[in-house]
């Protein structure tokens, strides 16, 4: 069975550009998530999809942040304008039933660095 | 609100040596926990998880930890130290977002392995 890929693993754009990282998750799964890390600090929650619908996005930092899953499969992730500190590892994760217990399987991630 | 503190962001053992590495964590409900690695250049991967069965959980690779509710702690440990253990180690707790699975990371704690 095949994990949750990421593409692409690195990305180096220049301030103001737009970058979208997208996301597969293990078949099967309605639940996805976005998660970040920036330099030094901790992976956080960006926000929760159940199917196509956004279930909780409290954790997108602002506007500039557009997460999509279109037909409930894969999800982008679309910075735009990127800043500075939107450098950091953007992961994915999937799950099967989002309830308390289930298990969070988790991508590679993409590393995004704004110049 | 959840919380977790990962005591130490640094460990250093010898190979063949026990290894334990620390969390406490805050709760207002019974959480699930979790102990996720990443080797360098890689994604997260799951250790272990605590669902309120077993207080004493095994993981994969030799790792266990133990749920200790009156101290709140999920301590990660290992009886002898493997080259390939040098990773980085979260320790995570379930938020209780409406009933959905929403992940909060402690800072992690890095694991250096001597031979």
């Amino acid at each position: 069975e095949a994990g949750v890929t990421q593409f692409p693993s690195h990305s180096v754009i220049e301030k103001g550009q737009t970058v979208t990282l997208r996301c597969d998750p293990i078949s099967g799964h309605d639940n996805l998530y976005w998660y970040r890390r920036v330099m030094g600090k901790e992976i956080k929650f960006l926000l929760h999809f159940v199917k196509e619908s956004k279930q909780d996005e409290s954790g997108m930092p602002n506007n500039r942040f557009l997460a999509e899953r279109t037909g409930g499969t894969y999800s982008t992730l679309k910075v735009q304008p990127a800043e500075l500190e939107d450098s950091g590892v953007y992961f994915c994760a999937s799950s099967q039933y989002g309830a308390l217990t289930d298990t969070q399987y988790f991508g590679p991630g993409t590393r995004l660095t704004v110049l | 609100a959840q919380s977790v503190t990962q005591l130490d962001s640094h460990v250093s053992v010898s190979e063949g040596t026990p290894v334990l590495l620390r969390c406490n964590y805050s709760s207002s409900y019974s959480p699930s926990l979790f102990w996720y690695v990443q080797h360098p250049n890689k994604g997260l991967q799951l250790l272990l998880k605590y669902t309120s069965a077993a207080t004493l959980v095994k993981g994969i690779n030799g790792f266990e930890a133990e749920f200790k509710k009156s101290e709140t702690s999920f301590h990660l440990t290992k009886p002898s130290a493997h080259m390939s253990d040098a990773a980085e180690y979260f320790c995570v707790v379930t938020s209780d977002s409406g009933g959905y699975n929403k992940l909060i990371f402690g800072a992690g704690t890095r694991l250096a392995v001597h031979p």
